[in-house]
């Protein structure tokens, strides 16, 4: 089955810091360039930032720009978001998504609730 | 790239045939996707490269345009696209998203 399972969420005061991760498997990881998209509550989607298949790539949002890294471990299957400087505007459910980088974002995990708040 | 999506929200009734409209603010070719969000759930990828329906989604989905105007058509409305549709660029980053068209039953 494929499947992207994320973790790593909770709350976190102002100024701190969160790894989010996401377990990919069923499908072949290194492949596909992959995303971290986010949903603040009660609002639309937010594309947060892609990674190429090898990681050579990297590209944010401005918004999280020098706060925000993602990277990838292919042979650990497994997507990550590290997240520093977190504000209260990033408190969202955070998802990670398979992206076939013209093509739209087939796989979706169920998501992680990031909260920051003091 | 701003995306705009019309109506913000519809109310239609079971069998009624649907249009959503989303509109760039500058050319994007055809790297359009258009998702469906359920309550509490993921979005998921309907249509691709503006017209290509993903595996396994019902036929009664299609999608249309290229440039900067596109829609969405459900030709006849079931009790599970109850939802909301978003549209999608990935023309060029950063990759944007429409705010969203709520569907909901008249």
């Amino acid at each position: 089955e494929v499947q992207l399972v994320e973790s790593g969420g909770g709350l976190v005061q102002p100024g701190g810091s969160l790894r989010l991760s996401c377990a990919a498997s069923g499908f072949t990881f290194s492949s596909y360039w992959m995303s971290w998209v986010r949903q603040a509550p009660g609002k639309g989607l937010e594309w947060v930032a892609n990674i190429k298949q090898d990681g050579s790539e990297k590209y944010y949002v401005d918004s999280v720009k020098g706060r925000f890294t993602i990277s990838r471990d292919n042979a650990k299957n497994s997507l990550y978001l590290q997240m520093n400087s977190l504000r209260a505007e990033d408190t969202a459910v955070y998802y990670c998504a398979s992206s076939r980088r013209y093509y739209g974002m087939d796989v979706w995990g169920q998501g992680t609730t990031v909260t920051v708040s003091s | 790239i701003q995306l705009t999506q019309s109506p913000s929200s519809l109310s239609a009734s079971v069998g009624d045939r649907v249009t959503i409209t989303c509109r760039a603010s500058q050319g994007i070719s055809s790297y359009l996707a258009w998702y469906q969000q359920k309550p509490g759930k993921a979005p998921k990828l309907l249509i691709y490269a503006a017209s290509t329906l993903q595996s396994g989604v019902p036929s009664r989905f299609s999608g249309s345009g290229s440039g900067t105007d596109f829609t969405l058509t459900i030709s006849s409305l079931q009790p599970e696209d109850f939802a909301t549709y978003y549209c999608q660029q990935l023309n060029s980053y950063p990759i944007t998203f429409g705010p969203g068209t709520k569907v909901d039953i008249k």
